[in-house]
């Protein structure tokens, strides 16, 4: 059974198009998270959600939008591609932080996107 | 503020040689959770280890263990008698409560057979 999965894995487009990625979680965590990794792995944060709610927006342009149906799904969607958004996005989820957090995060399987 | 350093890029080292990746983090908090993420060349994350703040035992799982000092805010990662499918990019990581996580820039670990 695949704890986080992301579909698709790998997403190739041309500037300005529109795209949206899914991520589901069977594991009954509380919080979701997407991340950035770019092409030198560095790993950041963009969105958080507890329990369908936002807690954490980083500084992300907003033709990024982050939606969560329920607290298993949280899904991104990008508007007007561009070039710099060619990256690897991670979903992952982890227990409550409402009493602090602290606990690993498990991580989707990535998805490749490649922005022509 | 909040940072982790890892300041090994890259590793080379023959199977069968010990390696320790070394990881310094800042924080202001003294409540903490260092953790320590496997990426392969498959691509995925994988989570090895979490430690609070509170708990400075060193940890040992088979050939991986983990020196954790407060008092040189370091959270170091040896891997014994290594081996090929050691080969991956491995990311220490910060997490003050109530905030993000914080990963270093990773250290590319490969092992040469």
């Amino acid at each position: 059974d695949t704890a986080v999965s992301q579909t698709p894995k790998y997403l190739v487009t041309q500037m300005g198009n529109d795209k949206s990625i899914k991520c589901e979680q069977n594991l009954g965590h509380d919080t979701m998270y997407w991340y950035k990794q770019d092409s030198k792995k560095f790993l950041k944060i963009m969105f958080s959600y507890n329990n369908k709610e936002l807690i954490i927006n980083e500084t992300v342009p907003n033709r990024f939008s982050p939606k969560s149906p329920d607290k298993a799904h949280l899904n991104l969607h990008i508007n007007s591609l561009e070039l710099g958004d060619s990256a690897v996005y991670f979903c992952a989820s982890s227990q409550d932080r409402g009493a602090g957090g602290g606990h690993e995060q498990f991580f989707g399987p990535g998805t490749r996107l490649t922005v022509l | 503020a909040q940072k982790v350093t890892q300041a090994q890029t890259e590793i080379s080292v023959v199977e069968k040689e010990d390696v320790t990746l070394d990881c310094v983090y800042e924080t202001r908090d003294t409540t903490y959770y260092l953790f320590w993420y496997k990426q392969p060349p498959s691509g995925e994350l994988v989570f090895l280890i979490r430690r609070n703040s509170f708990d400075e035992q060193n940890e040992i799982s088979g050939r991986y263990s983990w020196n954790f000092q407060k008092s040189t805010s370091s959270f170091n990662f040896t891997i014994t008698a290594s081996q090929v499918v050691d080969s991956a990019v491995y990311f220490c990581a910060l997490l003050e409560p109530y905030d993000k996580v914080i990963f270093g820039p990773g250290t590319s670990l490969s092992v040469i057979p």
